[in-house]
């Protein structure tokens, strides 16, 4: 299958200040990232698509000038949370494929990212 | 609105069978999925059906049943390495993944 490499694994981070995530699509070309976010307990929820090439496009309710989105080549997506909050603290996932998408199959995933911010 | 139920937890026996059930309510269907998630890791698939009836992989099979927005994951044989969350997802007439919650599996000696 398809390899998602993403990091870091865990970060912890004062509040007030940004995190950048990175997602990387080692033996592939990503037209096509996608961001999700993981409470505890809670399913997976789609925060934004990302678009190489071009502006992102975000899921309602999620603040974009919060959740920056960068996709500047094929094999490179990253997701910066800036001015984190304590309530930004969750699992962040990135992920490739699945229905709809140019590999209309299973979805890849990154690793996941453990975010606390204290 | 659109909604996937499952479980949030359920326990059993190391050899034994246990199914997970979900049911799924989606703007149009294009098929539903079963991934693995082991805590603090990314899901892994483990099952893709889009057309009525069982599919079996080894010791986990899954089965569907669009007319009722049903599914369900069979998992045989169980090792103590199953403890892990179930996720179901189904695709709507976006070809969007919806996400339930996830069962959380506990496996016991």
């Amino acid at each position: 299958g398809a390899v998602v490499s993403q990091h870091p694994s865990w970060v912890i981070c004062k509040s007030g200040t940004s995190v950048k995530i990175e997602c990387r699509s080692l033996d592939f070309q990503a037209t096509t990232m996608f961001w999700y976010r993981q409470f505890p307990k809670q399913s997976l929820m789609l925060m934004a698509t990302s678009n190489e090439g071009s502006k992102a496009t975000y899921e309602q309710g999620v603040e974009k000038d919060k959740f920056l989105i960068n996709h500047a080549s094929l094999t490179l997506s990253t997701l910066t949370v800036t001015s984190a909050h304590p309530e930004d603290s969750s699992f962040y996932i990135c992920s490739w494929g699945g229905p709809g998408t140019d590999r209309n199959t299973e979805a890849f995933f990154g690793q996941g990212t453990r975010l606390t911010v204290v | 609105g659109q909604n996937i139920d499952q479980p949030t937890e359920m326990t059993a026996t190391e050899g034994a069978i246990v199914q997970i059930n979900c049911t799924y309510q989606t703007s149009g269907f294009n098929g539903l999925f079963w991934y693995q998630q082991h805590a603090g890791e990314a899901p892994t698939f483990l099952s893709y059906n889009v057309l009525d009836g069982l599919e079996e992989k080894g010791r986990f099979s899954s089965f569907l049943s669009r007319s009722k927005g049903y599914s369900y994951l069979l998992l045989k044989e169980l090792q103590m390495k199953d403890s892990a969350s179930y996720l179901c997802a189904g695709v709507d007439s976006n070809y969007q993944l919806i996400w339930g919650a996830g069962t959380k599996l506990i496996i016991k000696p």
